[in-house]
């Protein structure tokens, strides 16, 4: 089965500039989706197609695919991006939706 | 604006079975399709089933070996997990999302409901 890895954990200050990357073989043949969820709350979509934003999230937040990584940057961290991200893929090989193990972004 | 609203979760014991609806408003529900995501206690995100606007495909995790069942009434712009033999590992909040629109491929999640908890022990 198709694999996604994620780092478990990134800390960035206030105002720089967060990377968080998603690792799968040849990920850069499928397209990525990125989701933050917030404790408590359910997920939200903040990148599509490896990176387009949907309607309401910000320009900070913008994504990139190629080879076996995918990258969701986030400019200009604010204490309000802190939270869990998880990275996904369709296996069109399986007809399988799948999910990295996801990232908790922490804001110092 | 789209809302879906999960529900039926709760307690039950291992073996034993329970159905989570998702009622949702503010989309023609009949022409998307539509998804169930789970999420155990401190973990991540598992995707367990997707099914298309007329119910004519369906798909599911292979982790879940036939356990559960996706279903959906467009009369009722309502969606179905059924879910038999539980075991403690499905222990879970469940969520449902629904899937891009106008053609999208593939069908991704672009909008969520706030889950119901499944708590499976004896």
């Amino acid at each position: 089965s198709y694999v996604l890895t994620q780092p478990p954990s990134v800390s960035v200050a206030p105002g720089k500039t967060a990377r968080i990357t998603c690792g799968g073989d040849n990920i850069g043949g499928k397209s990525v989706y990125w989701y933050h969820q917030k404790p408590g709350q359910a997920p939200v979509l903040v990148i599509y197609l490896d990176s387009d934003r949907p309607s309401g999230i910000p320009e900070r937040f913008s994504g990139l695919n190629s080879g076996n990584t995918a990258t969701l940057t986030i400019s200009r961290v604010e204490a309000g991006d802190e939270a869990d991200y998880y990275c996904q893929v369709w296996d069109s090989s399986r007809d399988h939706w799948v999910f990295g193990g996801g990232t908790k972004l922490t804001v110092l | 604006e789209v809302q879906l609203v999960a529900s039926g979760g709760g307690l039950v014991k291992p073996g034993e079975s329970l159905r989570l609806s998702c009622e949702t408003s503010g989309f023609t529900f009949s022409t998307y399709t539509m998804h169930w995501v789970r999420q155990a206690p401190g973990k991540g995100l598992e995707w367990v089933s997707s099914i298309r606007s007329s119910s004519s495909y369906t798909y599911h995790a292979d982790s879940l070996m036939g356990r559960f069942t996706i279903s959906r009434d467009n009369a009722r712009n309502s969606l179905y997990l059924q879910m038999n033999s539980l075991r403690a590992e499905d222990s879970a909040v469940y969520y449902c999302a629904r899937a891009c629109g106008d053609g999208c491929y593939p069908e991704y999640f672009q909008h969520w409901g706030q889950g119901t908890l499944v708590t499976v022990s004896s």
